[in-house]
């Protein structure tokens, strides 16, 4: 079965570099969230998104944005970054606006290491 | 500001010894709450959800319980494959979509 794709799996950035995270949700999925799991830590809810209209939003530093594109993708970008940036970034996703079954589904991360 | 508290933080077993997780939580209202595992390095997979005091859910060697307060994962006879972090979530019935989680529980099952 089809799951949710992020890419890219690593990258490597400089400090005050911008980088940008791609999510691909399971196909018929129209909501989509993503999440920041520092080393040892719980993953944090950063934003959400369902039918292309944030719906949601967390511990998303201004100097992040978030958008849903018209297939349904989402993109994280991330200006200026900070040594404190890095992450493992999970997108995950669902079906509807309100979780029926509780049922996020997540993606493997994107791994982030700013220098 | 909804805050979900687990214990403990590491958990060691000998294949065969059952034990229970736990997780406190608070929230303004509950819409439900949800159990996760995660293996190093990858996302969540979800394990149950549940929405109201009393209501209990199993699957395999797990099962999840819930009061008005706390939740427990009871692993009964655990294997090594059972082995991975067990995250605790939160969705308060004021927002829409914020499902805020615990920091989890290690467990670690040696044969």
């Amino acid at each position: 079965a089809a799951g949710v794709i992020q890419s890219p799996r690593h990258l490597i950035k400089e400090k005050r570099e911008t980088a940008t995270l791609k999510c691909y949700p399971i196909p018929r999925h129209d909501t989509v969230y993503w999440y920041q799991q520092g080393p040892g830590q719980d993953p944090q809810f950063l934003i959400s998104f369902y039918e292309k209209m944030q719906s949601d939003k967390g511990s998303i530093p201004d100097r992040f944005s978030a958008q849903q594109f018209s297939d349904y993708h989402s993109e994280l970008n991330m200006s200026s970054l900070e040594l404190g940036d890095s992450a493992l970034y999970f997108c995950a996703s669902s079906r509807g606006l309100l979780l029926n079954t509780g049922e996020l589904f997540f993606g493997e991360g994107s791994r982030l290491t700013v220098l | 500001e909804d805050q979900v508290t687990q214990s403990p933080e590491a958990l060691r077993l000998q294949e065969g010894e059952s034990s229970s997780l736990n997780c406190s939580y608070t929230v303004s209202g509950l819409r439900g709450l949800f159990w996760y595992r995660q293996d190093p390095g990858k996302g969540p997979e979800f394990l149950f959800t549940l929405y109201s005091a009393g209501e209990e859910k199993e699957k395999e060697r797990l099962k999840a319980t819930l009061t008005k307060k706390e939740s427990f994962l009871h692993i009964t006879a655990p294997k090594p494959e059972d082995s991975a972090t067990y995250l605790c979530a939160v969705q308060d019935s004021g927002g829409y979509q914020k499902v805020t989680f615990g920091t989890g529980t290690k467990l670690q099952v040696i044969p």
